[in-house]
């Protein structure tokens, strides 16, 4: 049973790379979200898509750009990382979206040096 | 003002104690309650769930919420090191879903000394 799969598990990347974080889900859930967790922060929604075919903004949505490429999978680009995009990125999934009740990865761990 | 406030912690507690755990909000029109327990370097994973006022048990859990106060509250009863962990507040309004359906507290860490 493996839920919500994130990759990778770790990366780093130099100022100005690029990369790919992504997320699969095998529960059949509609809503699929990015967040990142930094320190004293909490967690931050970046994107989220309720359906397949549609994305929008979250609260930090800045330098970040998502896919939702079908029912499963829900991607997270960084274009071009900033040392500020240093953060722990759990992806999560829901079949009851106005509920909160969230289903989530084991994160993705970025330093951007 | 945050619309949900936690104690960061962290909260050190003997094994077998009873645990508290809080979080104020001030946004009325929350009606969902969660309490999410987050391993070190793990995802967050649902523990409790509740609709609007009230208790819900569930083993040695008990989530209490009361609108009236905006204060909601998760009960540890015969505490192990096992839920050694961040425990995360998060609420929702019923039309919300998406950006601005959940909102998560900070966290507060837990220690169950044994």
């Amino acid at each position: 049973n493996a839920g919500v799969t994130q990759t990778p598990k770790f990366q780093v990347l130099k100022t100005g790379q690029s990369m790919t974080l992504q997320c699969a889900q095998d529960m059949n859930h509609n809503s699929m979200y990015w967040y990142r967790q930094d320190p004293g922060m909490g967690l931050r929604l970046i994107y989220y898509s309720a359906s397949e075919g549609t994305t929008d903004k979250g609260e930090v949505p800045n330098g970040y750009n998502v896919s939702r490429l079908n029912k499963r999978e829900f991607s997270l680009r960084l274009e071009s990382a900033a040392p500020s995009q240093t953060s722990v990125y759990f992806c999560a999934s829901t079949a009851r979206a106005n509920t909160g009740e969230l289903f989530f990865g084991e994160g993705s761990r970025l330093t951007v040096l | 003002q945050k619309e949900v406030e936690q104690d960061p912690g962290p909260l050190s507690v003997p094994e077998g104690a009873i645990v508290s755990l809080n979080c104020t909000y001030s946004n009325s029109a929350f009606q969902y309650f969660m309490w999410y327990r987050q391993y070190s370097r793990k995802g967050p994973e649902l523990l409790m769930y509740t609709y609007s006022s009230g208790n819900k048990e569930d083993g040695r859990f008990t989530a209490q919420v009361d609108k009236s106060s905006k204060y909601i509250s998760l009960f540890i009863r015969d505490s192990q090191p096992s839920d050694s962990a961040t425990y995360l507040c998060a609420m929702s309004a019923q039309s919300g879903g998406g950006a601005d359906g959940l909102t998560f507290g900070k966290g507060t860490h837990l220690i169950i000394q044994p």
